[in-house]
């Protein structure tokens, strides 16, 4: 079965300073792997996607992630934190042979100045 | 392009009347997706529909949930009668491939 876990509620972190909102994964095959930020009263925004290639994805913002197969993760990380990142972010999953997105309970993201 | 449009932004209804949502997909787009979003919940996947068919309904929470893809650039979801516990934001989505992406949204809030 597919599953997604975020197991933070919540990340607290400074401003300017590094951060990492974590995600690790189960599909039965190849994993199509996606990051969403929600702000209050929003939908859910496309932040980055791996599909294939080159584990490292850039995506919108300044956001990365890294697509690590022995560890089944693809842990969300931006080099230097704004407050205007405070959000909800959350990690989905889907494999090849699958339409439906699993999606992750999602991630406060809570920079302070 | 537009993106997802989706129709009313917010709806307050009386327990017990019919709630129409409204959603406007990606021109190009042959998926359709309605979620449902609550605290208690999270994101649930309501439906879902392919090229205009819907493929898996399993998600509709019980007979007082509909939905309908009439043609590739229209889909409704409806709620008849409605419950103060459908109070919720619900979320269409439409993709061509890999990702989704998502409407702003109808809050809907049942008294």
């Amino acid at each position: 079965a597919q599953s997604v876990a975020q197991p933070e509620d919540q990340v607290n972190v400074a401003e300017g300073n590094p951060l990492t909102v974590k995600c690790t994964y189960s599909v039965s095959g190849n994993p199509y792997l996606f990051w969403y930020v929600q702000y209050p009263n929003r939908g859910l925004q496309f932040l980055l996607k791996y599909i294939t290639g080159d584990n490292l994805v850039k995506g919108s913002y300044g956001f990365e992630a890294e697509f690590n197969k022995s560890q089944t993760s693809f842990h969300l990380k931006k080099p230097s934190a704004l407050v205007s990142d405070s959000a909800l972010y959350f990690c989905a999953v889907r494999d090849q042979g699958n339409y439906q997105l699993i999606w992750g309970a999602g991630t406060k993201l809570i920079i302070k100045p | 392009d537009a993106g997802v449009i989706q129709s009313p932004r917010h709806e307050v209804t009386e327990m017990g009347q019919e709630v129409t949502l409204r959603c406007k997909p990606i021109s190009g787009h042959n998926s359709l997706f309605w979620y449902r979003q609550t605290m208690m919940r999270g994101l649930e996947l309501l439906i879902y529909f392919n090229n205009n068919v819907p493929i898996d309904d399993s998600g509709m929470p019980e007979d007082r949930f509909s939905a309908k893809m009439p043609n590739a650039s229209f889909s409704t979801l409806k709620i008849q009668p409605s419950e103060p516990r459908d109070s919720a934001v619900y979320f269409c989505a439409s993709s061509r491939d890999y990702g989704y992406t998502f409407g702003s949204g109808t809050r809907l809030t049942v008294v």
